[in-house]
């Protein structure tokens, strides 16, 4: 069974910097791009981060680039987050999601599963 | 900037159907933009209900069913349930590994 625990969130002054990690298991975790993804309260989802396989190509949204950077270290399954000049508008919960992939004949779900996700509240 | 538009709410009898939309601000959609349905229960992370226009996730019940009505990915829920109540979200894949996620449509069974 895919499991994904991410860590690492709690309050955080504006300006202030964070990092998030995300333990997985239950996949070749070295086969499979990862992502963040954010849901502020009461809110929808919002795309922030994605890595592929081997770490070589990143992507970031608009709304947080040059302050995130997105990592992974393949030898301990883990996907990072730092965050950095955070902003009130950063508060949310941050998923780590596994990436989906294209067979010859389909392409599944492109966020697929999802962990439980972590809190971020950035406030003075 | 691509804005991916769904329904606020929608309120559906028990044993109603409901059909969800998720539509592009600027363009039509079409099974090339790989629309997948996700459904969020409060506190709960998002669960993939549809992937790829029209194929049911392993363990969905066949109440859900994906198309493409129109200009418009659709998701449709058949003979609604209480435990249905839910947020919903599509997404789009608008190519160079960028996705776009809906505004998010919550339903409501009453």
């Amino acid at each position: 069974e895919v499991q994904l625990v991410e860590s690492g969130g709690g309050l955080v002054q504006p300006g202030g910097s964070l990092r998030l990690s995300c333990s997985a298991s239950g996949f070749t975790f070295s086969s499979y791009a990862m992502y963040w993804v954010r849901q502020a309260p009461g809110k929808g989802l919002e795309y922030v981060s994605a890595i592929s396989s081997n770490g070589g190509s990143t992507y970031y949204a608009d709304s947080v680039k040059g302050r995130f950077t997105i990592s992974r270290d393949n030898s301990k399954r883990t996907l990072n987050l730092h965050m950095s000049s955070l902003r009130a508008e950063d508060t949310a919960v941050y998923y780590c999601v596994k990436a989906g992939y294209c067979s010859s004949t389909t392409c599944y779900s492109p966020f697929d599963p999802w962990g439980q996700g972590t809190l971020v509240t950035v406030s003075s | 900037q691509t804005v991916v538009t769904q329904e606020p709410s929608f309120s559906v009898s028990p044993g109603g159907t409901v059909t969800l939309t998720c539509g592009l601000s600027s363009g039509s959609v079409s099974a090339s933009y790989y629309p997948t349905w996700y459904q969020q229960t409060p506190g709960q992370a998002p669960r993939t209900l549809i992937y790829s226009t029209n194929t049911r996730s392993s363990g969905v019940p066949d109440r859900f069913s994906g198309s493409i009505v129109g200009n418009k990915a659709a998701l449709t829920i058949t003979g609604a349930q209480a435990d249905d109540e839910s947020d919903y979200y599509c997404v789009l894949y608008m190519g160079s590994g960028i996705y776009v996620f809906g505004t998010g449509t919550k339903v409501t069974v009453l």
